[in-house]
């Protein structure tokens, strides 16, 4: 297990449904991100916060809705989802910009019905 | 073009052999390069990074970049079933940005 934790592992929600995703790390690191992992697809950025700040925005639909209320945690609420944000929604933490310090979570299986 | 690409396999290779992992990038300003494995089911897990021109080895894995060319690949030597997964290359942002680019990965499996 990694330093980064997540909750749930899985998820099925409604299209109508409010969830929220839920990520930890315990690291000291100061940048935590967001990433959606779709079958056959490449990793995609959806989100970046530095210092609780949030600095990257990758054009994510208003449905996704970040929050990071300090260093260690980091969350991402749901609503109104469609049945094509089913994926692995992983999260990850890094000391700074630096890549080679970015270590993942286990990540959330979520399925929308 | 995609950013990061890479060949989705799946490659094959029997144990013992060297498994070759290529991957190509579209970004000329990019600076930093990384290897990450990922397990069915598992989130990835950094393997490699490489900066510089040239060849960098790290027991059985060695990393290759060639920025001329835009190239990276990742050579596995003595190739184990443990080693069977998906290989995701990552190409790093400028010095103080933090879009890192996957690619969308090379299944390999490694016959017994």
């Amino acid at each position: 297990e990694t330093g980064v934790t997540q909750t749930p592992r899985h998820l099925v929600m409604g299209m109508t449904n409010k969830k929220s995703l839920k990520c930890e790390q315990h690291l000291g690191h100061n940048a935590m991100y967001w990433y959606k992992q779709s079958a056959k697809k490449p990793l995609e950025l959806m989100f970046v916060y530095s210092l609780e700040e949030r600095v990257e925005n990758n054009s994510v639909p208003s449905r996704f809705s970040p929050e990071c209320p300090n260093s260690s945690h980091l969350f991402l609420h749901l609503h109104t989802l469609q049945p094509e944000d089913s994926a692995l929604y992983l999260c990850a933490s890094s000391q700074d910009s630096q890549p080679d310090t970015q270590y993942f979570g286990p990540g959330t299986r979520l399925t929308v019905l | 073009q995609k950013e990061v690409e890479q060949n989705s396999g799946p490659l094959s290779v029997p144990e013992g052999a060297i498994a070759s992992l290529n991957c190509t990038y579209s970004d000329r300003v990019s600076q930093s390069f990384f290897w990450y494995r990922q397990y069915s089911g598992k989130s990835p897990e950094l393997i490699m990074s490489i900066y510089s021109n040239g060849d960098k080895e790290d027991g059985r894995f060695t990393a290759q970049l060639n920025k001329a060319s835009q190239y990276v690949s990742l050579l596995i030597r003595d190739s184990q079933p443990s080693d069977s997964a998906t290989y995701l290359c990552a190409v790093g942002p400028y010095t103080g940005g933090f879009k890192t680019i996957f690619g969308a990965g090379t299944r390999l499996f490694v016959k017994a």
